[in-house]
């Protein structure tokens, strides 16, 4: 069965210092892989997107992510955090052939930013 | 930026009521979908929409749930006899042609069952 997993449900980090939360995807084939924000009492934003080709992603808000089929993983990364990046983020993979488009969410990593 | 519009942002309803969401998506879009995410647990897909019908629906998506687009602009997620397990907040979603993706949501319904 799809399923992506997010190893780590609570994350605390220094303002300033890196980041990097992990994703597992398992797909039968490639997936489409996405990183979520989502902010208390807010909706869904998407920060980066991989669908095929160069494997290091650029989203918005100085994320990326890099796509390692080896490890089967997507993590996402950011070398500086602001205090405004605390949130929960979500991996997300969709299947990338067929007509099955649903989206399969980890459980989500809380991302606390010490000042 | 074109935004997914979810109304209401909270909705209160008895027990054993009807309840309808209801979303506007981003207007070149074509695929829409449903999830909803239960206090404390992950987001999980609904229900997907495209071409006037559902494309693909999960086991929770049973007779109790329907979707409906009834104009060019609303997308409405209708619960017919509420539970109490219903209560989560919903989220809607829509995205162009290309395999259904990236989806954009929206803020969100929260529904208390009471």
């Amino acid at each position: 069965a799809q399923s992506v997993t997010q190893p780590d449900i609570h994350i605390t980090v220094s303002e300033g210092a890196s980041l990097e939360l992990r994703c597992n995807y398992s797909y039968g084939a490639t997936p489409y892989l996405f990183w979520y924000v989502q902010s208390p009492g807010q909706g869904l934003q998407l920060l980066l997107k991989y669908f095929s080709g160069d494997t290091l992603v650029q989203g918005i808000k100085g994320f990326e992510a890099e796509f390692k089929r080896s490890q089967s993983s997507f993590n996402l990364r950011k070398p500086s955090v602001h205090w405004s990046d605390a949130a929960e983020y979500f991996c997300a993979g969709s299947n990338s052939g067929g007509s099955n488009y649903k989206l399969t969410f980890g459980k989500g990593t809380l991302l606390t930013v010490n000042p | 930026e074109p935004e997914v519009t979810q109304t209401p942002s909270h909705q209160v309803t008895q027990m054993g009521q009807e309840v309808i969401l209801r979303c506007v998506p981003i207007s070149n879009h074509l695929y829409f979908y449903w999830y909803r995410q239960i206090l404390g647990q992950k987001v999980e897909f609904l229900v997907s929409f495209y071409n006037n019908e559902i494309s693909e629906k999960s086991e929770i998506f049973d007779d109790q749930f329907s979707v409906e687009r009834p104009d060019g602009s609303n997308f409405t997620l209708k619960i017919r006899s509420t539970k109490l397990e219903d209560s989560a907040m919903y989220f809607c979603a829509s995205s162009d042609l290309v395999r259904g993706q990236p989806q954009h949501f929206g803020d969100g319904t929260r529904l208390s069952i009471l």
